[in-house]
């Protein structure tokens, strides 16, 4: 899920079918994980967050699970959509142990979803 | 509709040009920030806000200014901007501390040259 350089990973999907992102995170001590989606054009938009003392965690058609033994988050769109298409990224925080509420970005993956 | 606003949208200017980028949201938040967003780099902050007149700085402060007077509005000052500052950025805010959701506005796209 981490992009290197100028360039995005990125996910080429039909529509109609499942689709995983995913994102390695940095901090074992990271309390909080949060998913967002960004379309073009238009400022990061809040998908679903969970918490490290759980590993899964549903809503609307997407799913996010945490495996914290090898940092690792990914998130799974059900049935995806055109309307799916955008970069998605990860967000953690590392510091929520220490009362910090900053929040470490991931570059984000590219989601395209075919018709 | 709850939104987070940002003016201008887009806007070229030259070394050393002071310029304002405002934010307004309007949903009572007492959290707000700014984030820079650069290819390869991931949204980066810059400023952030508690409440009124309560504000620090974030990851990448130096160049930038903010004040927040009042509790919708948190603008951001370039008193001298330069041409590293040539980015995209996004104004956010959140009900309070201790929360993590956050709205974002859609972006200025700045350019400095």
């Amino acid at each position: 899920g981490e992009s290197v350089g100028l360039h995005l990973p990125t996910l080429s999907v039909q529509e109609g079918d499942n689709s995983i992102i995913n994102c390695a995170y940095s901090n074992s001590a990271s309390d909080y994980f949060i998913w967002y989606k960004q379309e073009s054009g238009k400022g990061p938009q809040f998908i679903i967050d969970i918490r490290s003392n759980m590993d899964k965690r549903q809503g609307q058609r997407v799913t996010v699970l945490l495996n914290k033994t090898v940092k690792h988050l990914s998130l799974q769109i059900a049935a995806t959509q055109p309307g799916d298409s955008a970069v998605y990224f990860c967000a953690e925080n590392p510091g929520a142990q220490g009362g910090s509420e900053k929040l470490v970005f991931g570059k984000g993956t590219k989601l395209t979803v075919n018709p | 509709e709850a939104q987070v606003t940002q003016n201008p949208r887009y806007l070229i200017t030259v070394t050393g040009k002071k310029l304002t980028v405002t934010c307004s949201q309007n949903m009572n938040h007492e959290y707000m920030s700014w984030y820079r967003q650069d290819p390869g780099l991931g949204l980066r902050q810059i400023y952030y806000s508690m409440n009124v007149e309560a504000t620090d700085k974030g990851d990448v402060p130096e160049g930038y200014k903010v004040s927040r007077k009042e509790k919708r509005n948190f603008p951001l000052i370039l008193e001298s901007p330069s041409p590293n500052q040539t980015s995209l950025y996004f104004c956010a805010s959140k009900i309070s501390q201790g929360t993590y959701e956050q709205y974002f506005g859609p972006g200025t796209r700045l350019t400095v040259t």
